[in-house]
């Protein structure tokens, strides 16, 4: 069945310093959504990619969409306390399908 | 902004009930979901609903649970004989028709703890 792995699990940085976590899917995907979800929230839509290479930004966070349209990834560049959550990768074939998330924590 | 509403937002159960999870989704979205997060786990997958009936249902989605669409705004889930792994929160959400769910993402409640014990 549609698998979607996301890595790297966790991440811990110090604030100002970049993070990026990566997802791969077993199938092409028609498209890719991102999502945000802080502890104790529910995931809350960051952004969607859908065609192939396609790379978009949101302020200090980078996303792209690989050429196969199966791995995608999210950049933050200089992290921000306000960065900390789980970011979960959400990878449409059929059904929308979400990666296990990779949970940032930002030290101060 | 609008946003999917989810009642109860705590629900205590004893194994081998019935429950019934509660949402209204945002009024003009036609295409409706069900996930769950175990306690630090990933968000799975469990059934999508449009036009009055199921368009996908994942292997999670078995005889136990069932969704219904009682009137034009709320949208339940059911679960029948509640087994102590079943303990979740359980998320709706909706999305946009209008513009195709190509273009837009899905918009969540803030869930439904179902504890059973």
């Amino acid at each position: 069945g549609q698998q979607v792995m996301q890595i790297p699990q966790y991440q811990h940085v110090q604030e100002g310093e970049d993070f990026t976590t990566y997802c791969n899917s077993s199938t092409t995907l028609s498209n890719i959504q991102w999502y945000k979800q802080r502890p104790g929230g529910h995931p809350v839509f960051l952004i969607q990619l859908v065609k192939s290479g396609e790379v978009k930004k949101q302020k200090r966070l980078t996303f792209q969409f690989g050429e196969a349209k199966k791995n995608s990834s999210l950049h933050i560049t200089a992290t921000q306390t306000t960065d900390v959550g789980t970011y979960f990768c959400a990878g449409r074939r059929n059904d929308m399908r979400f990666g296990a998330g990779t949970r940032l924590t930002v030290k101060p | 902004e609008p946003e999917v509403t989810q009642t109860p937002s705590h629900q205590v159960t004893q194994m081998g009930q019935e429950v019934i999870l509660r949402c209204v989704p945002i009024s003009n979205h036609l295409y409706f979901y069900w996930y769950r997060q175990i306690l630090g786990q990933k968000v799975e997958f469990l059934v999508s609903f449009y036009n009055n009936e199921i368009s996908e249902k994942s292997e999670i989605f078995d005889d136990q649970f069932s969704v219904e669409r009682p009137d034009g705004s709320n949208f339940t889930l059911k679960i029948r004989s509640t087994k102590l792994e079943d303990s979740a929160m359980y998320f709706c959400a909706s999305s946009d028709p209008i513009v195709g769910t190509e273009n837009y993402g899905y918009t969540f409640g803030s869930g439904t703890r179902l504890t059973v014990v």
